[in-house]
């Protein structure tokens, strides 16, 4: 199975500074046929996950251009600039490209 | 407005079985893979199933192969989960997600498997 690794486990955060997360995944993520299949979701307290970011560095649909995604085959970063009180809640990346499909243990992030 | 409405959890005792329905509007059901996701109580995701658009392909996690069983009905637009021999282990909130990418959750279903 592909092993996913975050880090920091939380992170705290000024409001319009900027947060980086990091993911490293235990095999390449990147297909043969160009795309990396890492993505990043985000759980806000108390509700569903949601779809932040495909295919490593696509922005999903009504996401803020403040999120974005970069990487290699193996090492991926979220970036949050100018982060907002409504950022707060636990960030996961994943996982996409063969099963089974896994995800990262999350990392935290709080308002300071 | 996309909408994934799960149900049919519950408390169950271990080893008996429980069946959980996600009903999809907002979207063309039948052309898009579908998925089961959980997660326990106070822990992360864990990937738990997979069916395609026609129900050609299904995956499941080593976790529940051989005691659930995804499957999906294009007509209702609904898609289920079959679980069987419960564990104590799969007591969690039960996401159904949709697309290959997970675009689209629910708002989650609680099992909890209890004597």
């Amino acid at each position: 199975d592909i092993v996913m690794t975050q880090a920091p486990l939380s992170v705290s955060v000024t409001p319009g500074e900027s947060a980086s997360i990091s993911c490293r995944s235990s095999k390449s993520l990147l297909h043969s046929n160009g795309i990396t299949y890492v993505y990043w979701y985000l759980q806000k307290p108390g509700k569903s996950p949601q779809l932040l970011i495909y295919r490593m560095s696509n922005l999903a649909s009504g996401v803020p251009d403040r999120f974005s995604g970069s990487g290699s085959e193996t090492d991926f970063t979220l970036k949050i600039s100018r982060v907002e009180a409504e950022d707060v809640g636990i960030y996961y990346c994943g996982q996409l490209l063969e099963n089974p499909l896994t995800f990262g243990s999350g990392t935290k992030l709080e308002i300071k | 407005e996309v909408q994934l409405v799960e149900s049919g959890g519950g408390l169950v005792q271990p080893g008996r079985s429980l069946k959980l329905s996600c009903l999809a509007s907002g979207f063309t059901f039948s052309n898009y893979g579908m998925n089961w996701i959980r997660q326990a109580p106070g822990k992360g995701l864990e990937w738990v199933a997979s069916i395609s658009s026609s129900s050609s392909y299904i995956y499941y996690a080593d976790t529940v192969k051989g005691r659930f069983t995804i499957s999906r009905d294009n007509a209702k637009n609904t898609l289920y989960l079959q679980m069987t021999s419960l564990r104590s282990e799969d007591t969690a909130l039960y996401y159904c997600a949709g697309t290959t990418t997970f675009d689209y959750w629910g708002q989650g279903v609680m099992v909890t498997v209890s004597s």
